[in-house]
């Protein structure tokens, strides 16, 4: 079965400083990844995704993930944490086996930027 | 201009009370999603449809119901509402090339709380 683990569930770093949200995931083939962003009492924005292209994939507002298959994991990264960026970031698949579209969410990980 | 739309954005209702929730999306997209998150903001996949056509139902009770009346549109219809119903719904669509998904795009959601 398909899954994606957030190893994380809060993270909390000050502004400015690096930001890294860590994901593994299981499939059997190469899957689909996604990170998306939820803040608060909104919807969810797609940050990046991966697709069997470049590994190292980058996204909006300055995210980049990497796809590291002999880890089977999908770390998302910024450089400098900015007040903005906190919200609730998940980790997400999409079997390539899947003929339904189906995405499958990671827990959540909650980031934290104090000033 | 919006590209997944959902109403109403919140509802408040008792239980007991038959509800419904609608969903549009103007991107031209075939397949169209319903997710639910919980209170641990966790998010599971309760229904697809492509064109108009069924292809996913994940074990959600028969009181939900969900209508696509066109490749747009997919309605939630929820009867007999309970307490453990209150949760966030979001509306997804994505397009379809071949066996792939592309473009998921999430509504902003509706929050429902029975009481």
């Amino acid at each position: 079965a398909q899954s994606v683990t957030q190893l994380d569930s809060h993270v909390s770093v000050s502004e400015g400083t690096p930001v890294l949200l860590r994901c593994n995931y299981s499939s059997s083939y190469s899957p689909s990844l996604f990170w998306y962003v939820q803040h608060p009492n909104k919807g969810l924005q797609l940050l990046l995704k991966y697709t069997s292209a470049a590994t190292l994939v980058k996204g909006i507002n300055g995210f980049e993930a990497e796809f590291k298959k002999s880890e089977t994991s999908f770390h998302l990264t910024k450089p400098s944490a900015h007040m903005s960026d906190a919200a609730e970031y998940f980790c997400v698949v999409s079997p390539p086996s899947s003929n339904t579209g189906k995405l499958i969410f990671g827990q959540g990980t909650t980031l934290q930027v104090k000033p | 201009d919006t590209a997944v739309s959902q109403t109403p954005k919140y509802l408040v209702t008792q239980m007991g009370n038959d509800k419904s929730i609608k969903c549009e999306q103007n991107l031209g997209h075939d397949t169209m999603y319903w997710y639910k998150q919980d209170s641990k903001k966790f998010l599971k996949i309760m229904f697809s449809y492509n064109n108009k056509e069924l292809i996913i139902n994940e074990t959600v009770p028969n009181r939900f119901s969900p209508k696509s009346p066109d490749k747009a549109h997919l309605n939630l219809h929820i009867n007999s509402l309970e307490l453990g119903d209150s949760a966030v719904y979001f509306c997804a669509s994505s397009q379809v090339i071949g066996q792939a998904y592309y473009g998921y795009t999430f509504g902003s959601g509706t929050r429902l709380t029975v009481v």
